[in-house]
C-alpha cells in the first residue's frame, strides 16, 4: 500500500489567516481526497483532487475557502483560507492506490484562535 | 442521500471474546466495503475489504457482507486490549467516492 506524508502535523493559527497542508505520496495515484474530521465524529469529504483538473468539491465546501492544488500524481495541497474557530478540526488527505481502500496521511490538527 | 449507519457504542467486550461490529448502508448499488480502525489521535488504517456476499477472513478478523440486506459486519475473534479503537465502516458508492460511517468505539477489557 502507499505511504502518505502529511505536514504540518498540527498548528495553531490566528483567525483570518490561511494554512496550507501538504501531502506527498510515495507512488503515483490518480485521485487524492481531502477529509475533515471533527473530534469524535466521522470523516467528511471536502473534495476530490485529480491531477491536471480542478478539484471537485462536496456540498458545503467551496474553492474560495478550501483551494486545492494537484500539480502531479504524487502531491497535493489543501489551503484553509480566512480561518475562523469553526475551522478547527483534523484534516486528512488520502489516496486510493489500486482497487483497494484508502491510505491516509497522518493528519493535521488545526486549532484556530 | 447516501448513508452509512453504525452504532456509536461504546461496545465493551472482555479480553478473548468475540467483538461484533455492524454497519448498514443505504445505496443498493454499492460495490466495495471496507473496515478501518482508528486509534485515538491517529488516522484511520484499512483492516478489511470485502466485495462479494459472504465471509472474508484475515487472521482474527472476519468481514461479512449481505448485499440483499445492505448489511456489513466485522467480527474480531480473541479480542485483545490492543483492539480497543474506533472502527469505521466505509462504502464505495461508485467511482472513487467513499462514504464513512460515524464509527463504533470498541473497548476490550483486560
Amino acid at each position: 500500500s502507499a505511504v502518505i506524508s502529511q505536514k504540518p502535523s498540527r498548528d495553531i493559527c490566528q483567525r483570518g489567516t490561511s494554512l496550507t497542508i501538504q501531502c506527498q505520496v510515495d507512488s503515483q495515484v490518480t485521485m487524492m481526497f481531502w477529509y475533515r474530521q471533527q473530534p469524535g465524529q466521522s470523516l467528511t469529504l471536502i473534495a476530490t483532487a485529480n491531477q491536471g483538473s480542478e478539484a471537485t468539491y462536496e456540498s458545503g465546501f467551496v474553492i474560495d475557502k478550501f483551494p486545492i492544488s494537484r500539480p502531479n500524481l504524487t502531491f497535493s495541497t489543501l489551503t484553509v483560507s480566512n480561518m475562523s474557530p469553526e475551522d478547527s478540526s483534523i484534516y486528512l488527505c488520502s489516496a486510493q492506490p489500486g482497487d483497494y481502500g484508502y491510505t491516509f496521511g497522518s493528519g493535521t490538527r488545526l486549532t484556530v484562535v | 442521500q447516501k448513508e452509512v449507519e453504525q452504532n456509536s457504542g461504546p461496545l465493551s467486550v472482555p479480553e478473548g471474546a468475540i467483538a461484533s461490529l455492524n454497519c448498514t448502508y443505504s445505496d443498493r448499488g454499492s460495490q466495495s466495503f471496507f473496515w478501518y480502525r482508528q486509534y485515538s489521535g491517529k488516522s484511520p488504517e484499512l483492516i478489511m475489504s470485502i466485495y462479494s456476499n459472504g465471509d472474508k477472513e484475515d487472521g482474527r478478523f472476519t468481514a461479512q457482507l449481505n448485499k440483499a440486506s445492505q448489511y456489513v459486519s466485522l467480527l474480531i475473534r480473541d479480542s485483545q486490549p490492543s483492539d480497543s479503537a474506533t472502527y469505521l465502516c466505509a462504502v464505495n458508492t461508485g467511482g472513487f467516492k467513499t462514504i464513512f460511517g460515524a464509527g463504533t468505539r470498541l473497548f476490550v477489557k483486560a
